[in-house]
């Protein structure tokens, strides 16, 4: 799988939009870009995934760069509720659609 | 969206005894399980996949005869861990793949099981 890379921390107004990058420079060609976040002592939680085009949901909108080397999950109103540890993620999906974690973004929404 | 359920959610257990977690998918078909350890202040280390109805594989290093996983059915995974020491001491988490739903990739996660050994 390939590796990404994420800043550490982030700080985000509660109401503003949190844009969280990620670069995945060694990405391949069949690899989907998984993006999860994980509240304390919490399992972490599904939020979007794409391969190629730009995915929005109720959840947040993924914006993938067109050579796929980088990507940034946007929540466009952040709220309290949604600081937690952001990852950011790599696989084929293939039929054991492994999920290597690496660091992640700790996202602080401030009040 | 799909539940995954872990039991018991937390537990403390004497050195050298055995304790096994389970993981219940609630309203899926889960082909493919997975466990996670997590210490604190870590990121989520996968420790075996689990196929219903075949033997598990394990990641370089976690020790298969220590963690014991059973996945014998299509909603219900369990992890032993044998003979627990103070190391093994951590945030144990899995999650399932809804094998039935076609392209749906996402996987679903347990709430966790906080296990200390004293």
């Amino acid at each position: 799988d390939a590796k990404t890379t994420q800043p550490p921390s982030m700080d985000c107004a509660e109401g503003r939009a949190a844009n969280l990058p990620c670069n995945h420079s060694t990405i391949s060609g069949n690899e989907y870009v998984y993006w999860y976040r994980q509240i304390h002592s919490q399992g972490p939680q599904y939020i979007i995934h794409g391969l190629k085009n730009n995915e929005t949901n109720e959840m947040a909108s993924l914006i993938i760069t067109e050579d796929r080397k980088s990507s940034t999950l946007i929540l466009p109103h952040a709220t309290l509720r949604d600081t937690a540890v952001y990852y950011c993620i790599v696989t084929d999906g293939g039929a054991t659609n492994k999920l290597i974690f690496g660091t992640g973004t700790l996202l602080a929404v401030q009040p | 969206g799909a539940v995954v359920s872990q039991h018991p959610s937390w537990v403390i257990c004497k050195s050298g005894t055995s304790v096994k977690i389970e993981c219940r998918s609630l309203d899926f078909q889960a082909t493919t399980m997975f466990w996670y350890r997590q210490f604190p202040k870590q990121s989520l280390m996968l420790m075996a996949t689990s196929n219903e109805g075949s033997k598990a594989t394990y990641e370089q290093g976690v020790e298969k005869d220590k963690f014991l996983i059973n996945h014998a059915s299509l909603t219900l995974s369990t992890l032993t861990v044998t003979s627990a020491h103070p190391e093994d001491s951590s945030f144990y988490i899995c999650s399932a793949r809804d094998g039935i739903a076609g392209d749906r990739d996402e996987q679903f996660f347990g709430p966790g099981t906080r296990l200390t050994v004293l």
